[in-house]
């Protein structure tokens, strides 16, 4: 089945600069890669995904990118803030179907004033 | 976007009685949702997928008697916790599959905070 692997674990910034998070996944059949920001205590909310057929997409502050060849993709979010504080989660399933998702372990990212 | 409700927000039972879960698909009609479990400082851990009129698949590990799951209707899923230890205390969070503009992609709800004694 699918595995996952996300880091850091965690990743502390200074307010504005570029924060990276990346993730790895083994099941070649994945094609739809969602991430999710969770603050405490709330519910994962979608802030970006990508498809395979993709490889790259933006979104104001936070960009994805996806290597199908190498099997990872990448978040990426520029002039962070105070407010990007959480916890962040990638993941990989199938597109379509069930849609069986497979999350990675998670990265608290931490915004410095 | 979608929006998805779970009740209780939050829960208090005493070991051995069971609990009751609920999700539901506010503004869409959910044929497949998705149970996860989430420990403190955890990922997600999906539990079972929930599919409309049918019964519930479930992942390798977890007991289907213990976590029971219907899917009655195209707007509600449900969670009873059978016969519920402390060990079964834990944050479970559901999510809808949701068709939008030709995309698919997944709609979490608030989460269920649930505490055995």
């Amino acid at each position: 089945g699918e595995n996952v692997e996300q880091h850091p674990s965690t990743l502390s910034v200074q307010e504005g600069d570029s924060a990276v998070i990346k993730c790895t996944y083994s099941d070649s059949a994945s094609n739809y890669f969602p991430w999710y920001k969770q603050e405490l205590g709330k519910r994962p909310q979608l802030i970006i995904d990508i498809r395979s057929n993709v490889g790259e997409k933006k979104d104001q502050r936070i960009a994805v990118t996806l290597n199908k060849t190498a099997k990872h993709f990448s978040l990426h979010i520029t002039e962070t803030q105070p407010e990007d504080s959480a916890v962040y989660f990638c993941a990989a399933g199938p597109w379509g179907g069930a849609q069986k998702l497979v999350f990675g372990q998670g990265t608290r990212l931490t915004i410095n004033p | 976007g979608a929006v998805v409700s779970q009740h209780p927000s939050r829960v208090i039972c005493k070991s051995g009685t069971s609990v009751k879960i609920e999700c539901r698909s506010l503004d869409f009609q959910a044929t497949t949702m998705f149970w996860y479990r989430q420990f403190p400082k955890q990922s997600l851990m999906l539990m079972a997928t929930s599919n409309e009129g049918s019964k519930a698949t479930y992942e390798q590990g977890v007991e289907k008697d213990k976590f029971l799951i219907n899917h009655a209707s195209l707007t509600l899923s449900t969670l009873t916790v059978t016969s519920a230890h402390p060990e079964d205390s834990s944050f479970y969070i559901c999510s809808a599959r949701v068709y939008s503009g030709g995309w698919e992609t997944q709609y979490f709800g608030p989460g269920t905070r649930l505490l055995v004694l």
